[in-house]
């Protein structure tokens, strides 16, 4: 398994402002995603942050909005930008030490984010 | 299309008593993996089981048995003897060959149970 951690854990933020959430792996990994779970809800998978290159984005989600940096193996970053109310979620990051289906997925605690 | 499906949205059970948590799932691949995920109050998602589509044995593990139909399209989650300890939210999650391409080993989660086991 890999051990996740994830910075800050939980932050309030002002409409309008930018939070960038820091994702350490505890060895190296091949794949790391972002995702998003609103209240009550489900996880949706925003992106996969590739290691070297610009990231991956589903369906719905846009560079602009939330950019990824992957510099190495083991760390990852996302940026929620010019945030709204809608934004408040939890942020989480995993990690996969293959690529491919198959492969568990190993999740960090998370990051909750209030916006006012 | 939602690919995940998880009808149970609450359950709750009285310490000791068994309860199955259902999901059902919707793919066109024939290569696929199912997996269950367990989300405790704390919020961390932790790995419970992986099953490919090649193997229907069900599976035991301690008080933790799944039940996986192709026929049906389910793999359901069965808590035995359960404990308060088991009070979470429970995800069942899909990975599809044909997903590779948007991002290897992209997960489809369902909706979640929240289980409450009262002691």
């Amino acid at each position: 398994s890999a051990v996740i951690s994830q910075k800050p854990s939980r932050d309030i933020c002002q409409r309008g402002t930018s939070l960038t959430i820091q994702c350490q792996v505890d060895s190296q990994v091949t794949m790391m995603f972002w995702y998003r779970q609103q209240p009550g809800q489900s996880l949706t998978l925003i992106a996969t942050a590739n290691q070297g290159s610009e990231a991956t984005y589903e369906s719905g989600f846009v560079i602009d909005k939330f950019p990824i940096s992957r510099p190495n193996l083991t760390f990852s970053t996302l940026t929620v930008s010019n945030m709204s109310p809608e934004d408040s979620s939890i942020y989480l990051c995993s990690a996969s030490r293959l690529a491919g289906i198959g492969n568990e997925q190993f999740f960090g605690p998370g990051t909750r984010l209030t916006v006012l | 299309a939602q690919k995940v499906t998880q009808a149970q949205t609450e359950i709750s059970v009285v310490e000791k008593e068994d309860v199955t948590l259902d999901c059902v799932y919707e793919t066109r691949d024939t290569t696929y993996y199912l997996f269950w995920y367990k989300q405790p109050p704390s919020g961390e998602l932790v790995f419970l089981i992986r099953r490919n589509s090649f193997d229907e044995q069900n599976e035991i593990s301690g008080r933790y048995s799944w039940n996986f139909q192709k026929s049906t399209s389910s793999f359901n989650f069965t808590i035995t003897a359960s404990q308060v300890v088991d009070s979470a939210v429970y995800f069942c999650a899909l990975s599809e060959w044909e997903a590779q391409g948007t991002g290897a080993n992209n997960l489809f989660f369902g909706t979640g149970t929240r289980l409450t086991v009262i002691p």
